[in-house]
């Protein structure tokens, strides 16, 4: 199986703040890379596929990079309704995974 | 809308058995691929299982194989999760998801239900 990471686990920042999360997989995945993100209590909204497409709806703030093992999203400036965890997924191969996600909290 | 409203899940014993559904709407079932996705209370997104559009490709987790079954009812536009032999690290809250790609078990998920519990403890 695909092994997904990220970093950080955690990241405190504050409104207006350029934010990075990275994420790594165990073999090249080429570009078959999404981001959710999630709210407590909340099923994960999708927010990035393709590694670098943003989902219809998703603030132009939020990015994404990379390819073959190495990814990451950027939040050019965080908002307040940006507080959550993050977290990436493969899906490569048959056997989706995730990574283990990336909170995001207030400074 | 797309819409997809898992039901099912609950308390139960340990080695005993549950069945989750998840009734979707708002698109045409039968040409993409589902997904069941748990969460364990605090903790992260774990896959459990998938299923094709036609029944015709699925892939379990290490975690679950042998005593998960995924299944889909095209007609009813429904997908299940019978779940048996549970264990107490089977409680979590189970998602279903869509696959956003036309007929291909891999992609992205887009949209999500809100999940049912289930809990297993004596």
């Amino acid at each position: 199986d695909i092994q997904m990471t990220q970093s950080p686990s955690t990241l405190s920042a504050s409104v207006g703040d350029r934010v990075t999360i990275t994420c790594r997989a165990s073999q090249s995945i080429s570009s078959w890379l999404a981001w959710y993100q999630q709210k407590p209590g909340k099923a994960p909204k999708l927010l990035i596929y393709k590694a670098s497409s943003l989902e219809s709806g998703v603030p132009s703030r939020f990015s994404g990079s990379g390819s073959g093992t190495e990814f990451t999203l950027t939040i050019s400036s965080l908002q307040p309704d940006d507080f959550a965890t993050y977290y990436c997924q493969q899906y490569n191969s048959y056997s989706p995974t995730f990574g283990p996600g990336t909170k995001v909290d207030i400074k | 809308e797309v819409q997809l409203v898992e039901s099912g899940g609950g308390l139960v014993q340990p080695g005993r058995s549950l069945r989750l559904s998840c009734a979707a709407s708002g698109f045409t079932f039968d040409d993409y691929a589902m997904h069941w996705v748990r969460q364990a209370p605090g903790k992260g997104l774990e896959w459990v299982s998938g299923i094709s559009w036609n029944s015709g490709s699925i892939g379990y987790a290490d975690s679950v194989k042998g005593r998960f079954t995924i299944s889909r009812d095209n007609a009813k536009n429904s997908l299940y999760l019978q779940m048996n032999s549970l264990r107490a690290e089977d409680t979590a809250l189970y998602y279903c998801a869509k696959v956003s790609l036309y007929r291909s078990i891999r992609g992205w998920f887009d949209p999500w239900g809100q999940g049912t519990l289930v809990t297993v403890s004596s």
